[in-house]
């Protein structure tokens, strides 16, 4: 089975924190995302990568970077957590092209 | 980028049949996902469609058209335990990105 484990399921920083969440993938994908899950407006793609070292802006790139070192890794990195990145974050991955995305159990993030 | 847009929240009886829509304008098209999410829990694949018609999966049916920019997913035969939020994604021709729309709340009443 494929998994994609993301480091902790539940989260709590303080204003100003620089925060890491983390993902790994046991299939050798390509392609990795992190999304972000607000009620009413649904999953929306924070960053993706395609492949080692590369990296492209989703639709809210904004206060978030992201870091693919090694293909199974891809790290969301909040640089100065705000309240307003409270919020359910998702990683998935999937290989290149014609194939489901994969996703991991969330993490719950409270930022106080 | 992609727009995808599909209706908020849908009711129906046990046993019946429920259709949910889903309607995208993309900049590049490269297969069209649903996903189940049950609350609390990590969305779970249910289907892909990249050819036009309609993909049948036991009692879960999903329908594309890419001239009309359209897909449903059907679910027959309906269980208490479909009670959940179904996601429609596309994915990008040109950069493999995956976009979801804000998906459809189904409530399944006995």
């Amino acid at each position: 089975d494929v998994k994609v484990t993301q480091s902790s399921r539940y989260l709590v920083k303080r204003t100003g924190e620089k925060v890491f969440l983390e993902c790994v993938q046991d299939m050798d994908h390509e392609n990795m995302f992190w999304y972000r899950q607000d009620p009413g407006l649904g999953l929306r793609l924070i960053y993706f990568s395609y492949d080692v070292k590369m990296k492209e802006k989703g639709d809210i790139p904004e206060g978030y970077s992201v870091s693919r070192e090694k293909k199974e890794r891809f790290s969301l990195i909040l640089e100065s957590a705000s309240t307003n990145q409270t919020s359910m974050y998702l990683c998935a991955s999937s290989e290149q092209e014609n194939t489901e995305a994969f996703f991991g159990q969330g993490t719950r993030l409270t930022v106080v | 980028g992609q727009n995808i847009d599909q209706p908020t929240e849908m009711t129906a009886t046990e046993g019946a049949i429920v259709q949910i829509n889903c309607t995208y304008q993309t900049s590049g098209f490269n297969g069209l996902f649903w996903y189940q999410q049950h609350a609390g829990e990590a969305p779970t694949f249910l289907s892909y469609n990249v050819l036009d018609g309609l993909e049948e999966k036991g009692r879960f049916s999903s329908f594309l058209s890419r001239s009309k920019g359209y897909s449903y997913l059907l679910l027959k035969e309906l269980q208490m335990k479909d009670s959940a939020s179904y996601l429609c994604a596309v994915r990008d021709d040109s950069d493999y990105k995956l976009s979801f729309g804000a998906g459809t709340t189904v409530t399944v009443r006995a």
